[in-house]
């Protein structure tokens, strides 16, 4: 079946705009998770979305930074009045089960936001 | 706080070589540990686990071993090949919400 997507691929922004980065996970998968990789940096969390449950929104850098989850689907991470210091990979991962077990992660190929 | 340092690469090998990338890590709790891994244009995928002391995960010829007395889970293939040229994250999890990844580890292997 098909895998973790996300879109777009590639994004380009100006310093100050506002993105969008949308992320389809697996069906039926209840959790979600937001991940950054920046060059030379490991995988830094963002946000996790399992079930109805409130988000863990522990890992956002700034109010800058939001994300909803709707229908217990699609995500969507925003990112208001962008710096050059959010070019990164953004990265979407989707699980059948919460964090509480251990099965593995399903990540997409991720967003590449650049920003000029 | 709960943390993996991984072994900086990138690493480059000749096919048959013996490959070792170094994890080590620091938990308050129990932690599960994953080597994750990124092959060129694909999205990341587990490769292998073990969830408790002495485990010992292993796939596609890779093996790790949870040390709990030396905090550590190397990951070891006796035999590399050209197609596992990718980039390797060692990762964690202590029944929190997250997932902590090292930095990666970027391995070529050269025919």
């Amino acid at each position: 079946g098909a895998g973790v997507s996300q879109s777009p691929s590639n994004k380009v922004t100006e310093k100050g705009k506002d993105v969008e980065l949308r992320c389809d996970p697996i069906s039926g998968h209840t959790a979600l998770y937001w991940y950054r990789q920046s060059l030379g940096q490991g995988l830094e969390f963002l946000i996790y979305f399992q079930g109805n449950s409130a988000p863990d929104k522990s890992g956002l850098p700034s109010d800058r930074f939001s994300a909803e989850r709707t229908g217990g689907s699609v995500s969507t991470l925003t990112i208001q009045r962008t710096q050059q210091e959010d070019s990164a990979v953004y990265l979407c991962a989707s699980s059948p089960q919460g964090a509480a077990y251990n099965s593995p992660l399903h990540f997409g190929n991720g967003t590449r936001l650049t920003v000029t | 706080g709960d943390s993996v340092t991984q072994m900086e690469g990138p690493v480059t090998l000749s096919e048959e070589a013996f490959l070792t990338i170094n994890c080590t890590y620091t938990a308050t709790g129990y932690p599960s540990l994953f080597w994750y891994v990124q092959y060129p244009g694909e999205g990341l995928q587990l490769l292998l686990k073990a969830t408790k002391a002495d485990d010992k995960g292993s796939n596609k010829g890779f093996e790790a071993t949870y040390r709990k007395e030396t905090t550590s889970f190397h990951l070891e293939k006796g035999s590399v090949q050209v197609s596992d040229s990718a980039v390797y994250f060692c990762a964690l999890k202590t029944g929190a919400n997250n997932l902590f990844f090292g930095t990666g580890t970027r391995l070529t292997v050269i025919p």
